[in-house]
């Protein structure tokens, strides 16, 4: 079951603005990961981050961790239209891999 | 990267009937696949662990009579729902780990489930 949140459940931001997005979790972790959905699809994973990293970038994006919070988050710099989308954050706590993920974040961008 | 498949994408059927969703790892092997629900405008909620030649792992909750798991190879997983009922409509989202043993998680694009 879900063990976390995030917020804000819903972001509306305009094309060239960043966005920012937070997760919480409630146990120890192995690794914090961010995934996208689009609209009634899969998910894309976006990054990794290991409980013993503290930040992290891919392109434009932003990943941190707090493990004294157990807290995360995702920021995504200069927004384009194309990034519309629900973003979850997952965790997994066991060596299988399975994950546990928040409730999710859904992002518009309006050009 | 790794592609999951799944099979097939959309379904409706009317209650009472049962429903199969493959998944397949097209380009590697994996001995373990999850098996996730996810109702509209929810996160996903982990049902199983499908685990290649032994059985199936459910999380508590999740009636393991009802949805019915079998991994019968390193490249396929399947997930049964039995006696379908309307409530039983949702997304369903198979996924397998990467091979760079950080749990990177590669995911199907989902499998649409509709109970009359």
């Amino acid at each position: 079951s879900q063990q976390g949140e995030e917020d804000p459940q819903a972001l509306s931001i305009q094309e060239g603005e960043n966005a920012t997005m937070n997760c919480s979790y409630k146990t120890s972790i192995n690794n914090l990961q961010w995934y996208r959905q689009n609209s009634g699809r899969g998910l894309v994973h976006l990054i990794l981050i290991r409980s013993n990293e503290r930040e992290k970038h891919s392109g434009r994006l932003r990943v941190t961790l707090d493990t004294s919070k157990k807290s995360s988050s995702l920021l995504i710099t200069a927004s384009r239209a194309a990034d519309t989308a629900s973003y979850f954050c997952a965790w997994t706590t066991d060596s299988w891999g399975k994950l546990q993920f928040g409730a999710g974040t859904q992002v518009v961008v309006t050009p | 990267g790794a592609v999951v498949s799944q099979h097939p994408s959309r379904v409706i059927c009317k209650s009472g009937t049962s429903v199969k969703i493959e998944c397949r790892s097209l380009d590697f092997q994996a001995t373990t696949m999850f098996w996730y629900r996810q109702f509209p405008k929810q996160s996903l909620m982990l049902m199983a662990t499908s685990n290649e030649g032994s059985k199936a792992t459910y999380e508590q909750g999740v009636e393991k009579d009802k949805f019915l798991i079998n991994h019968a190879s390193l490249t396929l997983s399947t997930l049964t729902v039995t006696s379908a009922h309307p409530e039983d409509s949702s997304f369903y989202i198979c996924s397998a780990p990467g091979l760079a043993g950080d749990n990177e998680q590669f995911f199907g694009p989902g499998t649409r489930l509709t109970v009359l």
